[in-house]
């Protein structure tokens, strides 16, 4: 059974404050890992997907890096603002065998941030 | 582009009934995933469609089954409803590998009485 583990569980920040979360993951058959961004009653929405050891990537004031070897994957947002407000997740996949294509998720992180 | 469409939105059952839940991928993806969100948990994967043939299946009962049509859409049924069915069940569509990433339809919540 693979285990995704993320925290915290929830975060309140104010606007205008920077805040990162982390996700855990098996660092064995790493195939991939998906950030995803949750407004409620919406769809996810993708923010990035991961494939190499050492990886950042950045979009806007959000960024994410992903260290295969130990099995982990910061997400930052940049001067947070209200419209920030969501449920991140991450999201494993395995790398071939009978887990290919699945996504294993932890159970993310709910952010609110306060104007 | 109407990304991942997902039918109907909300659900109200009555144990042991039957429901089907319909999704139609993004354009130009031919793979549907089904994922079942239970309140408090992230998503949990079910089954993935290709080619009209179920590739891979998660630790759901049999009572979970789907089916992907030549278009590529995709249902997903559940049979023998049982109270802990109850959750927020999440299509998403990729194409063949899904190295472009997964994208997910906004969901269907089912109740289930």
């Amino acid at each position: 059974i693979l285990n995704v583990e993320q925290s915290p569980q929830s975060l309140h920040v104010q606007e205008g404050d920077s805040t990162n979360f982390t996700c855990s993951f098996p660092s064995s058959n790493f195939y991939a890992l998906h950030w995803y961004r949750w407004e409620t009653a919406k769809s996810p929405e993708a923010l990035f997907v991961m494939t190499l050891n050492g990886d950042e990537k950045k979009k806007g004031r959000i960024s994410a890096t992903l260290n295969t070897k130990e099995g982990y994957s910061y997400l930052y947002i940049k001067g947070s603002q209200p419209e920030d407000s969501a449920t991140y997740l991450c999201a494993f996949r395995n790398a071939g065998g009978t887990s290919y294509g699945k996504l294993t998720f932890g159970q993310g992180t709910i952010l609110t941030v306060h104007p | 582009d109407a990304g991942v469409t997902q039918s109907p939105t909300h659900l109200i059952k009555t144990r042991g009934q039957q429901v089907t839940l319909r999704c139609s991928p993004k354009s130009g993806h031919d793979t549907v995933s089904w994922y079942q969100q239970a309140l408090g948990q992230g998503p949990q994967f079910i089954f993935q469609y290709y080619e009209e043939e179920e590739r891979q299946r998660g630790n759901f009962p049999d009572r979970f089954s789907g089916h992907q049509f030549p278009n590529y859409s995709s249902e997903l049924n559940v049979n023998a409803l049982l109270l802990g069915d109850s959750a927020l069940y999440l299509c998403a569509s990729s194409t063949t590998g899904g190295r472009g990433g997964y994208t997910f339809g906004s969901g269907t919540r089912l109740t289930v009485v």
